[in-house]
Order: structure tokens, then C-alpha cells, then sequence
């Protein structure tokens, strides 16, 4: 089945470090592929995403790439600030029959420190 | 005002208490979802609902019910709560097949729940 396999955590970085979070995928078929971000007491909202190979996904600074050579589409982000704090969660979305499953991976910490 | 809201947000409870959490949006989505949220877990999706009469049973339905009202509107129940439910719960939304988020979930803020 398809699956979804981040990098574990928790990542603490300083304010303006480089970012990455690697995220790996298994899929049968041709998915779309998502980063969603959880701010301490909320809920999940997207970030990111892209429907097909070699397309980036950007916002708030914030990139990422489908790879399908590799699986993959890992988060970066070139200066973060403490306002990135939150949990990421990359997820996968492929079609099974005529509706979608979105699955997710466990989910990164990330804490930015002044 | 929030597209997708949850209530209660935090509830604590006895165990073999029935609890109700209830989700309603103002999305326009038909699809609707119960996702469940432990630590390092990530999120495990419970059932999900593509229309008022389709209702179907995700990764971990045991010991949850549900129930679409209507459109807007989708609850979940815990029969008789245990303290391994304890988590974290949140409702999501989604678009057809074929439209331009297709694939995408829209969140709720989440309801806490703590069963003693």
C-alpha cells in the first residue's frame, strides 16, 4: 500500500539556519504530493504541493520538489525564523478507483530558537 | 469564522462514558473526515464520509461510530470511551474528484480528548 516516510524528530535549528526536511514516498500509482503544517493549537493547513514529476511547490519561503526518480519531495526552507516553529507533516494523495486517500507521515518538530 | 469547525475543543471524561464530538462546515464539500492524532504517530484516519449516505470505516474504526446529519454536518461517537482513545481528534473536508484541490484536506482546529 502506499506509504509515507518522513524524517524523524524533533529538529531544532537557529533563527535564519537552512532547513530540510526529507520526506520519501511509496506509491503504486501517480499521486500528488503535499506538505501540511500544524501550528502549536491548531489544526493542519497546507503549506505546499505538487500534482505531478519535476513540479516545486513554494509558499512563505518555504520549497519543496517532486521526484519521482527518487521519491521524494523534501521540505526546505533557506533562512527559517521562530515564527516556523510547528509540526510538518508530508502526505500523499493517489487515486483509487474514482476518489482520492490521502496518507500521511508521522510528522517532523520543528523548533526555531532566537 | 473558521470553514470547518469542531466542538467541543477539549472534553475530559470517564471511562465507559459516551462522548459525542461534533464537526460542521461551511465549505460546500461533500467529503467529510475523522482523523485521529497520537504523539509521533502521526494522523490516523478513522472513517470518512463521501456523501450524506456513504459512510466507510478508515484504519481504525474499532470502538467509533459516526453519523452525517447532512451535508454540513458529521459527528463522531465513542460508545463507551477507554483511556487509550485519549488523543487528539480532527475533522477534515475535501473537494470532488476533479477539481482544482482535488486531493487537498481542509482541517479543523482539532478537539482534545482526555478519558480517565
Amino acid at each position: 500500500g502506499d506509504s509515507v516516510t518522513q524524517m524523524e524528530g524533533p529538529v531544532t535549528l537557529s533563527e535564519e539556519a537552512f532547513l530540510t526536511i526529507n520526506c520519501t514516498y511509496t506509491a503504486t500509482g501517480y499521486p500528488s504530493l503535499f506538505w501540511y503544517v500544524q501550528y502549536p493549537g491548531e489544526g493542519l493547513q497546507l503549506l505546499l504541493k505538487a500534482t505531478k514529476a519535476d513540479d516545486k511547490g513554494s509558499n512563505k519561503g518555504f520549497e519543496a520538489t517532486y521526484r519521482k526518480e527518487t521519491t521524494s519531495f523534501h521540505l526546505e526552507k533557506g533562512s527559517v525564523q521562530v515564527s516556523d516553529s510547528a509540526v510538518y507533516f508530508c502526505a500523499l494523495s493517489e487515486r483509487g478507483g474514482s476518489n482520492y486517500k490521502l496518507t500521511f507521515g508521522k510528522g517532523t518538530l520543528l523548533t526555531v530558537n532566537p | 469564522d473558521a470553514d470547518v469547525t469542531q466542538t467541543p475543543r477539549n472534553r475530559i471524561t470517564k471511562t465507559g462514558k459516551r462522548i459525542m464530538l461534533e464537526c460542521s462546515q461551511t465549505k460546500g464539500h461533500d467529503r467529510m473526515y475523522w482523523y485521529r492524532q497520537d504523539p509521533g504517530l502521526g494522523l490516523q484516519l478513522i472513517y470518512y464520509s463521501f456523501d450524506v449516505k456513504d459512510i466507510n470505516k478508515g484504519e481504525i474504526s474499532d470502538g467509533y461510530s459516526v453519523s452525517r446529519q447532512a451535508q454540513a454536518k458529521f459527528s463522531l461517537s465513542l460508545e463507551s470511551a477507554i483511556p487509550n482513545q485519549t488523543a487528539l481528534y480532527f475533522c477534515a473536508t475535501s473537494e470532488p474528484t476533479g477539481g482544482p484541490n482535488t486531493g487537498e484536506l481542509f482541517f479543523g482546529e482539532g478537539s482534545r480528548l482526555t478519558v480517565l
